[in-house]
């Protein structure tokens, strides 16, 4: 099972500031990993997929970069809607596929 | 448009059995492969299950392995778990979920809460 590991845990940014998140695959991904936004009380919401693919009507202040087990997902300048809680998944190997543990980005 | 409605969750004893569903509807339902997806009170997201878009191969996380399964009825664009033998580490939201390449999660139910509680 291919573990996937985010840092930091929580990250505490003032709004319209820069919020750098990591992922780290435990092996190589290859480029097959997504990135996801969780508000509280709402399901999860597709960002990012192959690494640096921004999904349909996602805002170009996301971006996403990497490959092979080191990757990262930058927002720009952060805006209010922006806090909330951060998931990457690896889908290179499965089953099983797997998330990290999460990132929470919180108001500074 | 995609919408994923699940139903079926609620209280149940360990050891006991539930059934949930998720109706789909906005997309060519039988042409996709599903998944459910979980998500404990306050933790993060761990993916549960899949089958393809036909039913004819399923596929399990370890921790569910012959206590959960995932079935489909393409006729009425019905997806389903069946969870059998609860424990209080299954108290989770579940999640129906499925994308066009079957493995990201694109589109999203809101999810039924299962709470297994003697």
């Amino acid at each position: 099972e291919i573990v996937m590991t985010q840092s930091p845990a929580t990250l505490s940014v003032s709004p319209g500031e820069r919020a750098t998140l990591s992922c780290r695959a435990s092996q190589s991904v290859s480029s097959n990993l997504a990135w996801y936004q969780q508000k509280p009380g709402q399901a999860p919401r597709l960002l990012i997929y192959a690494a640096s693919t921004r999904a349909t009507g996602v805002p170009a202040r996301f971006s996403g970069s990497g490959s092979g087990t080191e990757f990262t997902l930058t927002i720009s300048s952060l805006q209010s809607e922006d806090f909330a809680v951060y998931y990457c998944q690896q889908y290179n190997n499965w089953p099983p596929l797997t998330f990290g543990g999460g990132t929470k980005v919180e108001i500074k | 448009q995609v919408q994923l409605v699940e139903s079926g969750g609620g209280v149940v004893q360990p050891g006991r059995s539930l059934r949930l569903s998720c109706a789909a509807s906005g997309f060519s339902f039988s042409t996709y492969g599903m998944h459910w997806v979980r998500q404990a009170p306050g933790k993060g997201l761990v993916w549960v299950a899949f089958i393809w878009y036909n039913g004819d191969k399923k596929v399990y996380a370890d921790s569910v392995k012959g206590r959960f399964t995932i079935s489909r009825d393409n006729s009425n664009n019905m997806l389903y778990l069946e969870v059998n033998s609860l424990r209080a580490e299954d108290t989770a939201v579940y999640y129906c979920a499925t994308g066009s390449t079957g493995e990201t999660f694109d589109f999203w139910g809101q999810g039924t809460l299962v709470t297994v509680s003697s």
